[in-house]
């Protein structure tokens, strides 16, 4: 069975600081890979997915992830975070069926 | 386009009375998909359908039911409220899942049953 693993439920920051938020997850077969970001009393957001193209993949608002197979791994990183990028993040995983398998989030709190 | 859009926002009930969540897109998918969010526990699949006509169950059915009669829209019914449905509810539409496709949220339903 497919799972999702984000470790640490909150991530503080200091603005300008680097971003990582970890996400480690499980599949029987080649995964499809998500990060969505939810801001405070909205509906998620795609920022990137891993399609089995190229590793490391690059999203919306300077993030990006590298898919480690060797780790089983998928953390989302900026480098320099920002106030705006304050929200909860998701990291999920899809196989070859219908589902996405969502991990529990990690809240970001970036302060000045 | 609008989207996801998701109908009402918020609601309250007492327990044991029966509500309707509505959800329509308008992006032609196929797919749709109802999560509840809860917290410290992510989303959880409701119930999901593959086309018109099609539902089938997710992680979490019980006392859940839906219909998907036009492509658009895809209901989700509690027929007999309980406090441990207080959750947001979202619902979601990708063209074809499985595949790598993104799914498309809407902006969530905020129920409390009391």
């Amino acid at each position: 069975a497919q799972s999702v693993t984000q470790l640490g439920s909150h991530v503080s920051v200091s603005e300008g600081a680097l971003v990582l938020l970890r996400c480690n997850y499980s599949s029987s077969v080649p995964p499809y890979l998500f990060w969505y970001v939810q801001y405070p009393n909205q509906g998620l957001q795609l920022l990137l997915k891993y399609t089995s193209a190229a590793t490391l993949v690059k999203g919306i608002n300077g993030f990006e992830a590298e898919f480690k197979k060797s780790e089983t791994s998928f953390h989302l990183t900026k480098p320099s975070a920002h106030m705006s990028d304050a929200a909860e993040y998701f990291c999920a995983v899809s196989d070859n069926t219908d589902k996405l398998i969502f991990g529990t989030g990690t809240r970001l709190q970036v302060f000045p | 386009n609008a989207g996801v859009t998701q109908t009402p926002k918020f609601r309250v009930l007492k327990t044991g009375q029966s509500m309707t969540l509505l959800c329509a897109q308008d992006m032609n998918h196929e797919y749709m998909y109802w999560y509840r969010q809860d917290p410290g526990m992510g989303l959880r699949l409701i119930h999901y359908s593959v086309g018109e006509g099609t539902t089938a169950k997710g992680e979490v059915p019980d006392g859940y039911n839906v219909s998907r009669l036009k492509k658009q829209n895809f209901l989700l019914g509690l027929e007999s409220a309980a406090p441990s449905q207080t959750s947001v509810y979202f619902c979601a539409s990708s063209q074809q899942s499985g595949e790598g496709d993104t799914q498309y949220f809407g902006p969530g339903t905020r129920l409390t049953v009391l």
